[in-house]
């Protein structure tokens, strides 16, 4: 059974950088096709789309948010991590890790609350 | 770029059925529409991908229906725990990444 987990602070400053972890079970980031991405949603608004990352290494970022994002993978310790500079309290959001099988974002993480405040 | 529309909220009584709309602003063509359920405080769950398809214990209360650039998610049979945001989805070629529509509440009266 598949399942991911984010991980991370729950507090961060202002013009800091997050960095947050999905840590996942039971599928491999190395198998062809796969791929794992993020999705973030502020309290009560919509979802969010970051970024994600395939198998091959191939990566995409959401035009509005790409030069603050950074994702990466660790196949060896079954990670993706995300990396986001330059931090706003618009940014405080639910962040979401998801599995991606033929483009469709199929099993979720339980979120990670992220506030961003001085 | 795809902006997918939903109505901010429909409602309907248990037992009664309802559709949640979702409008794409061009053809969404080839790219299919997904649904995910949310309900509240808990996580999004995927409930029909490739426009009509459930994933293993989806209950076939729900169905989905995609024609043109309008895709549709119908809920038969409404029950108290179907209350939760719906969000439509679908594959954006250009961003090479998913766009969400903006969620419709349903409340169960």
């Amino acid at each position: 059974q598949i399942t991911l987990k984010e991980s991370g602070p729950t507090l961060v400053k202002p013009t800091q950088t997050l960095t947050l972890t999905c840590t996942f079970s039971d599928f491999s980031l190395s198998a062809s096709g796969v791929g794992v991405g993020w999705i973030r949603q502020p309290p009560g608004k919509a979802l969010e789309w970051l970024a994600l990352i395939y198998w091959n290494d191939d990566k995409h970022y959401s035009p509005s948010l790409r030069s603050r994002l950074t994702i990466t993978k660790d196949t060896s310790k079954n990670h993706v991590v995300l990396t986001m500079t330059n931090m706003d309290p618009v940014d405080t959001a639910t962040y979401y890790c998801a599995h991606i099988n033929s483009r469709v974002f199929d099993i979720w993480g339980q979120g990670t609350m992220v506030t961003v405040s001085s | 770029q795809s902006v997918l529309t939903q109505p901010p909220s429909v409602s309907g009584t248990p037992g009664q059925r309802v559709n949640i709309s979702c409008s794409g602003s061009r053809s969404i063509g080839f790219n299919s529409i997904n649904w995910y359920q949310q309900v509240p405080g808990t996580t999004p769950k995927l409930l029909i991908y490739n426009a009509n398809q459930r994933p293993s214990g989806v209950p076939d209360r729900f169905s989905g229906s995609q024609s043109g650039t309008s895709a549709s998610l119908a809920i038969s049979g409404l029950q108290s725990e179907d209350e939760a945001d719906y969000y439509c989805a679908t594959w954006d070629d250009s961003l090479n990444g998913p766009v969400f529509g903006g969620g419709t509440k349903l409340t169960v009266l």
